[in-house]
């Protein structure tokens, strides 16, 4: 059975830093894109990052792009979002998430979220 | 920017009832299309991709259509368990979502 599990969140003051954690099991972690997707409350949903299965290639949108970092450990199966210079804007539950293929980026299962709070 | 359009944004129905939920896209996304259902306090879960292939272990119920800009979510006999709120994404450029259709019981 495919799991992910998110960890990390918390409050944290702005401008500050958070990295968060995603533990995979019940498949071949390395053989998959992943992605870290996220949800203001009582929001929408807002892609936030994508790496490939080496861990070479990463993606952003704008809205984060210079300030927050996705890497991989393929040997622990994990998924991590380094956040820097954190804004009130940032304030949302983060969901890691799986892409089933490379060639088309939906996402195929999501962890349960954590959820990170931005506040003086 | 592909920006995505759903409507309506809410949505009443009754049991055993058809619904369609529509989805529209600023710019040509071809099928680079997905649904997602979102219950209160989950995650969400992938109901269709690629416009109207469905996802393993989803109910037949639920099917999409559409192509270029004009996508649709159907579900043909409307059950409890089915209230939720349901997300488009486009993936044909970055990923864009739409801002959902929450579907309650009448």
């Amino acid at each position: 059975e495919v799991q992910l599990v998110e960890s990390g969140g918390g409050l944290v003051q702005p401008g500050r830093s958070l990295k968060l954690s995603c533990a995979a099991s019940g498949f071949t972690f390395s053989n998959y894109y992943m992605a870290w997707v996220r949800q203001a409350p009582k929001k929408g949903l807002e892609w936030v990052a994508t790496i490939s299965t080496s861990g070479s290639r990463t993606y952003y949108p704008d809205s984060v792009k210079g300030r927050f970092t996705i890497s991989r450990d393929n040997a622990k199966s994990s998924l991590y979002l380094q956040m820097n210079s954190l804004k009130s804007e940032d304030t949302a539950t983060y969901y890691c998430a799986r892409l089933d293929t490379v060639a088309y980026w939906y996402f195929d299962f999501w962890g349960p979220g954590t959820m990170v709070t931005v506040s003086s | 920017d592909i920006q995505m359009t759903q409507s309506p944004s809410l949505l009443s129905a009754s049991v055993g009832d058809r619904v369609t939920l529509n989805c529209k896209a600023s710019q040509n996304i071809y099928k680079n299309l997905a649904w997602y259902q979102q219950k209160l306090g989950e995650a969400p879960k992938l109901l269709i991709y690629n416009a109207n292939s469905l996802q393993t272990g989803i109910p037949s119920r639920f099917s999409g259509s559409g192509s270029g800009t004009d996508f649709t979510l159907t579900i043909s006999s409307l059950q409890p368990e089915d209230v939720a709120t349901y997300f488009c994404q486009q993936y044909y450029s970055g990923n864009t979502f739409g801002a959902g259709t929450k579907l309650e019981l009448k």
